[in-house]
């Protein structure tokens, strides 16, 4: 079983509609999750983290935590062709790792014109 | 401006013929880490240190040396490169807090043929 598990998609929502990602994650001792963009061939660059159950919102971007179900998500709503990229979520914190940073294989999200 | 800086951005080499991408920092971060990023396996973990003179392996170590003299810089070592360590390559950093994140750098092409 993988550590981090993500639908590779492509996952594809038309303009103005919300997309929904989602991740799953294997160690309950993890303690912060984290939301990645990454655009091809450029490096990672953070849209948001979360560690305490329930949602967070920064702007369009709402991540959602449950940590019974081990489950981690990133809703985007009003989506722009601009949030067309691949998404990566992280995990931190699992058993023995204090600072590692695990990573899922990310979701190709495809914003429509 | 704060950032991590990778060297070179391409390089296409031959088996063989040792390498070193060097990685800098100018964040004062405690924690740095390498990682190579396939295509289907996402991010993975290459070697990671926690403070000057620390250094452990991650998920992916084989064929890799690092060194960490000085808290700003990581670099990543080749000795003997095969065609297999032909990936893209990201140098991250972060302070060592739960929930700080990992800034990345911008990334080195290899090819080794």
């Amino acid at each position: 079983q993988k550590e981090v598990e993500q639908n590779s998609g492509p996952l594809s929502v038309p303009e103005g509609a919300i997309a929904s990602l989602n991740c799953t994650y294997s160690d309950r001792g993890s303690q912060s999750f984290f939301w990645y963009r990454q655009y091809s061939g450029k490096s990672p660059e953070l849209i948001m983290f979360i560690y305490s159950n329930g949602d967070k919102e920064d702007g369009r971007f709402t991540a959602q935590l449950n940590k019974a179900s081990q489950y981690v998500s990133l809703l985007i709503r009003d989506s722009q062709p601009s949030d067309s990229a691949t998404y990566l979520c992280a995990v931190k914190g699992g058993t023995g790792t204090a600072s590692k940073l695990t990573f899922g294989t990310g979701t190709r999200l495809q914003v429509t014109l | 401006e704060a950032q991590v800086t990778q060297n070179p951005r391409y390089l296409i080499t031959v088996t063989g013929k040792k390498l070193t991408v060097t990685c800098s920092q100018n964040m004062n971060h405690e924690y740095m880490s390498w990682y190579r990023q396939d295509p289907g396996l996402g991010l993975r973990q290459i070697y990671y240190s926690m403070n000057v003179e620390v250094t452990d392996k991650g998920d992916v170590p084989e064929g890799y040396k690092v060194s960490r003299k000085e808290k700003r810089n990581f670099p990543l070592i080749l000795e003997s490169p095969s065609p297999n360590q032909t990936s893209l390559y990201f140098c991250a950093s972060s302070l060592l807090d739960r929930d700080n994140e990992q800034f990345f750098g911008p990334g080195t092409r290899l090819t080794v043929l």
